[in-house]
Formats: C-alpha cells, sequence, structure tokens
C-alpha cells in the first residue's frame, strides 16, 4: 500500500538557521515524490518534485529535497529559512500503479521565529 | 497562481440540506480532483476524473457525488449533509502526462451544524 509518512507535526527554527522537514513513504513502483506549501487560508502549492536523476532537488523559493532510496525518504531542505516560510508542508507520493493518485502526509508546520 | 477557483469559501448549513460546492479551472486540465482534509490529517482523495463524463471514487469512502459535464468544471453534491460532513474540501487539477503536479484551490471550509 501506498503511504507517505510526516513523522513531526511541527518544526521550529530561527530565522537564517537551515532547516529540515522529514518526510519518508512507502510505495510500489518507481516512487514520483512531491512537495507542497500550504498558507493559511490559501489552497497548496507546487514546491518541487523528484521523478528520476539526481538525488537532490531543487525547487521554489531556495527549497530543495533530498531523495534517499535506501532509507525510503525525501527531506525538504532550505539553508536559511525566512519567517516567510512559515506555512503547512505536505509531501506526497503518486501511487504506483494509478498514476491518477496521489498520496498526502498529514502535514508539518514549520515555523520561523525572527 | 493557479487557475481553478472554488466557492463557496466557507459555508455553515444545517443537517439534511443538500449542497454542492463548485470548483472550475481555466487551465483546460483533463484530471480533476476532489480532497478532504482535516486538521493535523493526511489529505485524503475522495473523487477524481480523467475528463468529460469520467468519475472514479477515491480511497476515503464519501457519501458525495460528482459530475464532470464541462471539461472546466467539477461540482461536488452532498445530498443530506450531516456534521460528518464537516471538513475542509480541496478541488485540484492536474496537467497530462506522468508526473505533472496537482494545481489546488483555495478549498470550501464546510461547517455542518
Amino acid at each position: 500500500a501506498q503511504s507517505v509518512a510526516q513523522p513531526e507535526d511541527q518544526v521550529n527554527v530561527a530565522e537564517g538557521n537551515p532547516l529540515t522537514v522529514k518526510c519518508t513513504y512507502s510505495v510500489s513502483g518507481n516512487p514520483y515524490l512531491f512537495w507542497y506549501v500550504q498558507y493559511p487560508n490559501r489552497g497548496l502549492q507546487f514546491l518541487l518534485k523528484y521523478i528520476t536523476g539526481d538525488n537532490l532537488v531543487k525547487g521554489s523559493y531556495g527549497f530543495e529535497a533530498e531523495f534517499n532510496k535506501s532509507q525510503t525518504s525525501f527531506h525538504l531542505k532550505k539553508p536559511s529559512a525566512l519567517v516567510s516560510d512559515s506555512a503547512l508542508y505536505f509531501c506526497a507520493v503518486r501511487d504506483g500503479y494509478n498514476f491518477n493518485k496521489f498520496y498526502f502526509g498529514s502535514g508539518t508546520k514549520l515555523n520561523v521565529k525572527p | 497562481e493557479a487557475d481553478i477557483y472554488q466557492t463557496p469559501r466557507y459555508l455553515v448549513i444545517g443537517t439534511g440540506k443538500k449542497i454542492t460546492l463548485e470548483c472550475s479551472q481555466t487551465m483546460g486540465h483533463d484530471k480533476m480532483y476532489w480532497y478532504q482534509q482535516d486538521p493535523g490529517m493526511e489529505l485524503h482523495l475522495i473523487h477524481y476524473s480523467y475528463g468529460v463524463n469520467s468519475t472514479e471514487k477515491g480511497d476515503l469512502s464519501s457519501e458525495s457525488t460528482v459530475s464532470r459535464i464541462r471539461t472546466e468544471h467539477f461540482p461536488l453534491t452532498l445530498e443530506s449533509a450531516r456534521p460528518s460532513h464537516t471538513s475542509q474540501y480541496l478541488c485540484a487539477s492536474s496537467e497530462p502526462g506522468l508526473n505533472e503536479k496537482l494545481f489546488f484551490g483555495s478549498g470550501t471550509q464546510l461547517s455542518v451544524l
């Protein structure tokens, strides 16, 4: 069965420090992985995706994610956090058999303090 | 910004009412989706559509129904709302292809009293 786990409900980081938001996945077939961000009262916005190739994927707003096949992880990172990065972050994986289905984690609230 | 719109943004109704949540996109996407989102929980897929006259149920059992008569329009209907239907409903669409990302609307927060 396909699933995504985000083990941290909340991550707190000081502005200017690096941040990591964790995600692990379980999927049949090749993993197609995504990160989305949700600001208050807004829909989810696409940040980045991993399909194949380089394990380090770069996305919007300076975010990047590292794919690790052996650990089945796809952690979201940013070298220097901004207060404006504070939001809810969702990891998602595409179903390995039904490409029309995506499975989302429960979300991680990122708080960046000045 | 994605060109996908949901109305109403907030809806408070009484038990037993019939409601329709609207979703429209102007990007010409064939694939559209409805997700249910509760605080601290995963997004759950409740319906999706490959295109006009195509609808499928998602993984989360839902008493709602959907229709897809036009490419741009994918409304969700609850015939008789109950308090257990209280949730946020997110509509999304995606481009053709295997690796496409989802574009989300801002959601409808439904409260059934």
